[in-house]
């Protein structure tokens, strides 16, 4: 299967500094990619869809100031969370899509963030 | 009512035994459906991908889709102890705006015990 790379895995930061999560597909072309969030014995919830060269499109609820999206190439998408807070502290998970309609989805290992 | 629905369990099972695990769903929208097995602090593995009614082998593992029943399956034969994870069964829709959107069911915590 394809190829996501997700970095870093594990992050810890102060309260009001922002964090930057990487998640590249190392073998295919994603023209779409997906940015998750994990809570804990939770499934997984959609937080935002990005197409490369566009504005992301965020999910009902989901702060769009917050949670900067960047998806400069078709390999490389970047969420950055600003002003993190304990309450964002989560599992971020992002995932690529191969294909075109009805292509999979290919997901990172995931980014546990914690927010002190 | 939920899109998707899927019995979180636990499940536990001895090694060896076939695992059952079952979601079923409302929209009919859903045109693709798919299982991933998730490890602990880790992200969503693919295992199975279908987009038809019938049965879709691979290995230990057996995909059913019956659309008439809106309800999937995914069976795993001969289980093994490094079968245990959460599986999470996931269809595939388009939104409003024409975009595609995977909707997750809650998960199967699944253990097999040696």
């Amino acid at each position: 299967g394809a190829v996501v790379s997700q970095h870093p895995s594990r992050v810890i930061c102060k309260s009001g500094t922002s964090v930057k999560i990487e998640c590249r597909s190392l073998d295919f072309q994603a023209t779409t990619m997906f940015w998750y969030r994990q809570f804990p014995k939770q499934s997984l919830m959609l937080m935002a869809t990005s197409n490369e060269g566009s504005k992301a499109t965020y999910e009902q609820g989901v702060e769009k100031d917050k949670f900067l999206i960047n998806h400069a190439s078709l390999t490389l998408s970047t969420l950055t969370v600003t002003s993190a807070h304990p309450e964002d502290s989560s599992f971020y998970i992002c995932s690529g899509k191969y294909g075109g309609g009805g292509g999979i989805q290919y997901f990172g290992a995931g980014t546990r963030l914690s927010v002190l | 009512q939920k899109e998707v629905e899927q019995d979180p369990g636990p499940l536990s099972v001895p090694e060896g035994a076939i695992v059952s695990l079952n979601c079923t769903y409302s929209n009919s929208a859903f045109q693709y459906f798919m299982w991933y097995r998730q490890y602990s602090r880790k992200g969503p593995e693919l295992l199975m991908y279908t987009y038809s009614s019938g049965n879709k082998e691979d290995g230990r593992f057996t995909a059913q889709v019956d659309k008439s029943s809106k309800y999937i399956s995914l069976f795993i034969r001969d289980s093994q102890p490094s079968d245990s994870a959460t599986y999470l069964c996931a269809m595939n829709r388009l939104t409003q705006g024409g975009s595609e959107k995977l909707v997750f069911g809650k998960g199967t915590k699944l253990t097999v015990n040696p």
